[in-house]
């Protein structure tokens, strides 16, 4: 089964325009963590935000945000006002690991969404 | 302060050759995890290393190995290569394997011909 689901494989969104890129997991594990990373054309991964599996609150960096509803498995980037420079892909991924063991660095990455500003 | 510098960023080679590529974390960071991104297989995690020892371990052949040195550079070496291993080669580096941000190098494009 797929740890981390991304069902939209492309998105065109209007400049300025508020954007929600959709994201499900999957783990037994009551501790985690849930990141999202934007990759340019040029191939860097670059981090946008981290959410915790204890965090109370939804985390915002920014103009990003993520919706984080636990029982439901989702952690939903909602970009807001978009801008031409948001054209890439977007991955969100998981650390899993237990309190005691929360030393697991790996990475479980979803598929990605393209995401493609219009002017 | 500086990010993740991976080193070469473009690489040709033949099959059955070897390569090895280069990764200095964050300063201060002492955890580096290396990626394989395909357009087929997407993104797979390789190995990652912390003070020098190998934690983790993805599902990839012997053919690929890591190591990392006492300032937290690591290398990451491919044996006799072969056209699957054409790829972007990630690594993260993050502080201490708990922390709450893991950073991205720009990659190593690696094309085997």
């Amino acid at each position: 089964a797929q740890k981390i689901t991304q069902t939209q494989p492309g998105m065109f969104v209007q400049e300025k325009e508020a954007v929600t890129l959709d994201c499900t997991y999957d783990t037994s594990d009551q501790s985690y963590g849930l990141f999202w990373y934007k990759q340019p054309s040029s191939g860097e991964m670059i981090f946008l935000i981290y959410q915790g599996s204890y965090d109370e609150q939804n985390a915002t960096e920014g103009r990003y945000s993520l919706n984080f509803q636990k029982a439901r498995k989702s952690a939903n980037l909602v970009i807001s006002a978009s801008q031409l420079g948001d054209s890439a892909m977007y991955f969100c991924a998981m650390r899993e690991g237990s309190i005691s063991n929360f030393g697991n660095e790996k990475l479980t990455f979803g598929t990605g969404t393209r995401l493609t500003i219009i002017p | 302060k500086a990010g993740v510098t991976q080193t070469p960023r473009y690489l040709i080679k033949t099959r059955g050759q070897q390569v090895t590529l280069s990764c200095s974390p964050i300063s201060g960071h002492r955890s580096v995890s290396w990626y394989q991104q395909t357009p087929g297989q997407g993104l797979q995690f390789l190995f990652e290393y912390f003070s020098e020892t190998q934690r983790n371990k993805g599902n990839f052949p012997g053919r690929f190995s890591g190591r990392q040195f006492s300032n937290s550079r690591s290398e990451m070496n491919v044996s006799t290569l072969e056209l699957g291993d054409s790829a972007l080669y990630l690594c993260a580096s993050s502080l201490d394997g708990r922390g709450t941000e893991a950073f991205f190098g720009q990659g190593t494009r690696l094309t085997v011909v």
